[in-house]
């Protein structure tokens, strides 16, 4: 079945030590995102690609940076984690047209702790 | 500005009985709104959409909402819930042309179920 996939699902990492969350899809989805969900909260978009074209989100901190080397595998690098960056990391695809808007599919998530 | 609120932090409803979430939506254009359902430590998964089509959209495991403009609402029912409906409903709106960045989530209701 065509999905999204994450990986690690869990990932646990110490305080400043760079780490990389995984994305890649079967959709053959021009567009991809990643997410930033805390505890109870809705989730938060921190960056897409559409195609090639990186789209920052104007609050999304330096730290976090955002690799798309082609249309299957997308990265969230988190530079200096701090305890503040434990999460869930959600990634998505949709299939963007003119003047229409997809559904977004999501990837079952990476839940990072920080120690 | 687009906007969605989701009215209800909390539902509980006992099984069998019906249920009803509610989103009430601001937006400048016409506007595609969908729900997601979240069920823990996993990825949000598509139950509904509208997209200027038919106004009222039946989704997956029996739900379905209505779209009404002049109340600006997108509420999401079920006849009858199911333990397992237990999770957390997200309402989204997403304004067009395709820009991810107008992806608006609402902050999500909690959905119990009372055996």
């Amino acid at each position: 079945d065509a999905m999204v996939i994450q990986n690690p699902r869990y990932q646990v990492t110490q305080f400043g030590k760079p780490v990389t969350l995984s994305c890649s899809q079967t959709l053959n989805h021009n567009v991809m995102y990643w997410y930033q969900q805390k505890s109870s909260q809705a989730p938060k978009l921190l960056f897409h690609y559409y195609d090639k074209d990186f789209n920052n989100e104007a609050d999304t901190p330096d730290n976090f940076q955002s690799r798309r080397p082609n249309t299957s595998f997308c990265f969230l690098d988190i530079r200096s984690p701090g305890l503040g960056d434990a999460a869930m990391y959600l990634c998505a695809t949709s299939r963007e047209g003119q003047g229409v808007s997809y559904e977004q599919y999501f990837g079952p998530g990476t839940r990072l702790t920080v120690t | 500005a687009q906007s969605v609120t989701q009215l209800d932090s909390h539902v509980s409803v006992s099984e069998g009985t019906p249920v009803l979430l509610r989103c009430n939506y601001s937006s400048s254009y016409s506007p595609s709104l969908f729900w997601y359902v979240q069920h823990p430590n996993k990825g949000l998964q598509l139950l509904l959409k509208y997209t200027s089509a038919a106004t009222l959209v039946k989704g997956i495991n029996g739900f379905e909402a209505e779209f009404k403009k002049s109340e600006t609402s997108f509420h999401l029912t079920k006849p009858s819930a199911h333990m397992s409906d237990a999770a957390e409903y997200f309402c989204v709106v997403s304004d067009g042309p395709s820009s991810a960045s107008k992806i608006i989530f609402g902050s999500g209701t909690r959905l119990s179920i009372r055996p």
